[in-house]
């Protein structure tokens, strides 16, 4: 089956640090790989994606490339503001016919200090 | 893009009880996923709920204690039936727009007493 597996936090930094989360998955097939963020008392909300390998997605100075050699699907940033606390999920879809199914990973909780 | 209604927003239940969640979408979608996080852990799907017929429920999570209704292709119900402190946790609801993007609704958090 479909799994993700990211690093546990929580990550704590200081403003303008640089940001790494890693994330590796297993699946069958081809699956789309996704960052997903929830900023306190928030629902999810769509970070970045990749659909095939060697993609790189970016948003809000965040960038993960989908790397299908090593499985992984890391999510970067250069530097970070307080803003970013807030706890991102990596997951993965494979399209099947009971629908885009999403796997997540465990979530990791990012903590930015001014 | 997608925008998804969900009530209540949070509830405090008393255990024995059930509650219903609903979810709204602002577009006609196929499928509609009923995902659950508990304290501090990533989401699990629950469910998937197509229009009519019956929802699709995934490896440990039963009809009896999850039922759902879709009666249209912009809503959906989700129950949590005989409720227990193990219940507790953020409900959401998602659909998919365009095949390639998830959306979700803003949770319903859950407290059994």
């Amino acid at each position: 089956g479909n799994s993700v597996t990211q690093m546990e936090g929580p990550v704590t930094l200081s403003e303008e640090a640089f940001l790494t989360i890693n994330c590796t998955y297993t699946a069958t097939g081809y699956p789309s790989l996704f960052w997903y963020v929830q900023y306190p008392g928030e629902g999810l909300q769509l970070l970045l994606k990749a659909t095939k390998a060697d993609d790189k997605g970016s948003n809000k100075g965040f960038e993960a490339t989908y790397r299908k050699e090593t499985t992984s699907f890391h999510l970067e940033k250069g530097s970070v503001q307080v803003s970013d606390s807030a706890v991102y999920f990596c997951a993965l879809s494979t399209i099947k016919a009971a629908g885009n199914k999403l796997t997540f990973g465990g979530g990791t909780r990012v903590l930015v200090k001014p | 893009s997608a925008v998804i209604s969900q009530k209540p927003s949070r509830d405090i239940c008393q255990r024995g009880t059930s509650l219903t969640i609903q979810c709204q979408v602002d577009s006609q979608v196929t499928m509609m996923f009923w995902y659950r996080q508990q304290p501090g852990q990533s989401l699990t799907l629950i469910a998937t709920a197509n229009q009519g017929s019956e929802a699709t429920y995934e490896s440990g999570f039963v009809i009896d204690k999850f039922p759902i209704s879709r009666p249209n292709l912009t809503f959906s119900t989700l129950t949590v039936s005989n409720m227990s402190p193990e219940d507790s946790s953020i409900y959401l609801c998602s659909v998919w727009a365009w095949n390639t993007e998830a959306f979700f609704g803003q949770g319903t958090r859950l407290t059994v007493v």
